[in-house]
Formats: structure tokens, C-alpha cells, sequence
């Protein structure tokens, strides 16, 4: 089955700066990645999502990138702002559907005045 | 409503005791999802309806956890006996759509069992 996880359980950043947050899939048959923001006291929000045919996908401020070959997947955040601070964790599966996905463990981003 | 709603926001419960969690999706939204989060943030697929039906309920325990979606009431999700590993915040999401990326997450019930 499909293990998820991250490589820093948090992460604190200058506000200003660029964040790059890390997850790492198992399944080489994984078709669909989500990032999720969830602040405290709330349910995860959808930021960006991103199918295995891409390599990039660009939003608001942020950028998704997947490398296939390594099964690694990055979020990143440019000019990260106060905002910002909340866990942030990826969530993959075979498909868009969320009967099979599998979320990673999250990282905890914390943005420095 | 405009949000997803969810009722009780904490709940705390005895070791055996019965715990009970509401939601009310979003109007208009078909699908309903039920997801636990545990320790460390992992999160764990529970059970999904569309309107009152099941949909898929692959990650329901087999024991003790009960969900239902009934016609004009919130949906809800009753643990039986309680036991200390069932603390948790648990999320319901809705959305029109199967599709993850179209669910809409509530504020989560956070279940402490004592």
C-alpha cells in the first residue's frame, strides 16, 4: 500500500522568505497529489493539486513540483507571509478519488516577523 | 448553509461510553465524508455517503463505529464504547462531486476519551 510522508515535521521561515515544504510517496502507481493548508481550529483547505502527467503546476504564490522518478512532491510558498503559519500536508492517491488517498503526517510552518 | 457545519466542537467521553458527532454538509452537496485525525496530523479516511446511501466504507472499523446520513437531519457518527485510542479530532467534508479536491472540510470535533 501507499505510505506518505515529510521530511521535517516543522519548518520556520522569515517573513518574506521562500518556504519549500517536502513529501515523499511509496506508490509508483500514484496519479494525484493534493497540498492542504489546516490552520488550528480548522479542517484542512485545498491549496493546489497536481496529476502524475505534470511536473509543475503554479497557483497564487504557489508552486507544486513533482518528481516522478524519486516520488518526492514540494510545496512551495513565495514571499511567505504571517498568514502562511499553519501545517501543511500532501495528500496522495491513485486517483482523485478520496476513498484510496493517503495523508502524510504534515509539517508545521512557522513564519518569523 | 454555506459551511460545513460540525456539532459538538469537543466531546469527552468516559472509557465505554458513547460518543456522537453531527454534521450538517454544505447545501447543495451530495457527498459526505468522514475522516479521523490522530496524533501527528495523519488522517484517516473513515466512511463516505452520497445523500443517505454508503458510498464506500473501507475505513470504518468493523466494530463499534456506526455512520448514518438521513433525509432533512445532519449526518452523524456514533462511536460505541468508547476506548482511549478513539481521541481524536474527527472532520466531516462535503461536495458535489467525488473528486478530493472538490471536498470542503468542517472545523472538526474533538473527541477526548478518558
Amino acid at each position: 500500500g501507499e505510505s506518505v510522508g515529510l521530511h521535517l515535521p516543522t519548518l520556520s521561515v522569515q517573513e518574506g522568505d521562500n518556504s519549500i515544504i517536502n513529501c515523499a510517496y511509496s506508490n509508483s502507481a500514484s496519479d494525484y497529489f493534493i497540498w492542504y493548508k489546516q490552520e488550528s481550529g480548522k479542517g484542512p483547505q485545498f491549496i493546489i493539486d497536481i496529476r502524475s502527467n505534470m511536473d509543475k503546476r503554479q497557483g497564487q504564490r504557489v508552486t507544486v513540483l513533482l518528481n516522478k522518478t524519486v516520488k518526492h512532491l514540494s510545496l512551495q510558498i513565495a514571499a511567505t507571509q504571517p498568514g502562511d503559519s499553519a501545517v501543511y500536508f500532501c495528500a496522495v492517491g491513485e486517483d482523485n478519488y478520496g476513498q484510496n488517498f493517503v495523508f502524510g503526517p504534515g509539517t508545521r510552518l512557522s513564519v518569523l516577523p | 448553509g454555506e459551511e460545513v457545519a460540525q456539532t459538538p466542537k469537543h466531546l469527552v467521553r468516559g472509557e465505554g461510553q458513547k460518543a456522537k458527532l453531527y454534521c450538517a454538509p454544505i447545501k447543495g452537496h451530495s457527498y459526505v465524508f468522514w475522516y479521523q485525525q490522530v496524533l501527528k496530523n495523519e488522517f484517516k479516511f473513515l466512511i463516505s455517503f452520497q445523500n443517505e446511501n454508503v458510498f464506500d466504507e473501507t475505513g470504518m472499523p468493523k466494530e463499534r463505529f456506526s455512520a448514518k446520513c438521513l433525509p432533512n437531519s445532519p449526518c452523524s457518527l456514533e462511536i460505541q464504547a468508547t476506548k482511549l485510542e478513539d481521541s481524536a479530532v474527527y472532520f466531516c467534508a462535503s461536495s458535489q462531486g467525488t473528486g478530493v479536491n472538490e471536498q470542503f472540510f468542517g472545523p472538526g470535533t474533538r473527541l477526548t476519551v478518558l
